[in-house]
């Protein structure tokens, strides 16, 4: 069945980079999506990237998408302390409702 | 802005309770979805709504039910709570994307 698989934890500095890596099984995917979610707060959709496309970039985030290796990633460049919050990647494919999510990955970010 | 809202932010249950979660949203969405969202599992499809008085099973839709009278308002039922059913509680609508209301923490003691 589906599946969309991610780690559980990242830990970086202020300022440096991060990058969230996300993989999934379905191959009839179409769009891909991260999502971020605060604490005590609802998912909040931060970028999405079609199936067809290798890159997307907005601001700081910045979207790759090897269809190949069905991995996805996700880079926030010069992380703050504000990115703390889970980070959920999730597929659809075209014509479905249907969602999968990862497992999130909780990032934290050190002063 | 879609707003999604969700009547309760943390609710406390005893085991065997009738549970309703309310959840609304302002922007005529036809779809409407209840997730549970716990740690390490990510969030999983309970059930889900493409129309009034049109619901599907999601992934686990066991212990639930649901109800659309209205367009604008989605409920997910508990007939009798137990404690596996502690969780977070998000519900959403989908227009291009989903759009998630901020999500109600029940605990079943």
């Amino acid at each position: 069945g589906e599946d969309v698989e991610q780690s559980l934890f990242l830990s970086v500095r202020e300022g440096d980079s991060s990058v969230i890596n996300c993989t999934y099984t379905d191959s009839s995917s179409t769009y891909l999506y991260w999502y971020k979610q605060e604490p005590g707060a609802g998912l909040q959709l931060l970028t999405y990237i079609f199936s067809n496309m290798d890159m997307k970039q907005d601001q700081r985030l910045t979207v790759l998408l090897n269809k190949k290796d069905k991995h996805l990633s996700l880079r926030i460049a010069d992380t703050q302390t504000g990115d703390s919050a889970i980070y959920f990647c999730a597929e659809r494919a075209s014509g479905t409702y249907k969602y999968i999510f990862g497992t999130g990955t909780r990032l934290k970010v050190l002063a | 802005d879609v707003k999604v809202t969700q009547s309760s932010r943390y609710l406390v249950k005893r085991t065997g309770e009738k549970v309703f979660l309310e959840c609304v949203q302002d922007m005529d969405h036809e779809n409407m979805f209840w997730y549970r969202q716990d740690p390490g599992l990510g969030l999983r499809l309970i059930y889900f709504s493409y129309d009034v008085k049109m619901k599907e099973k999601g992934d686990i839709p066991e212990g639930y039910s649901v109800s659309r009278e209205k367009k604008e308002r989605f409920s997910l039922i508990l007939e009798s709570a137990s404690t596996n059913q502690t969780s977070m509680y998000l519900c959403a609508t989908q227009a291009e994307t989903q759009y998630f209301g901020p999500g109600t923490r029940l605990l079943v003691l």
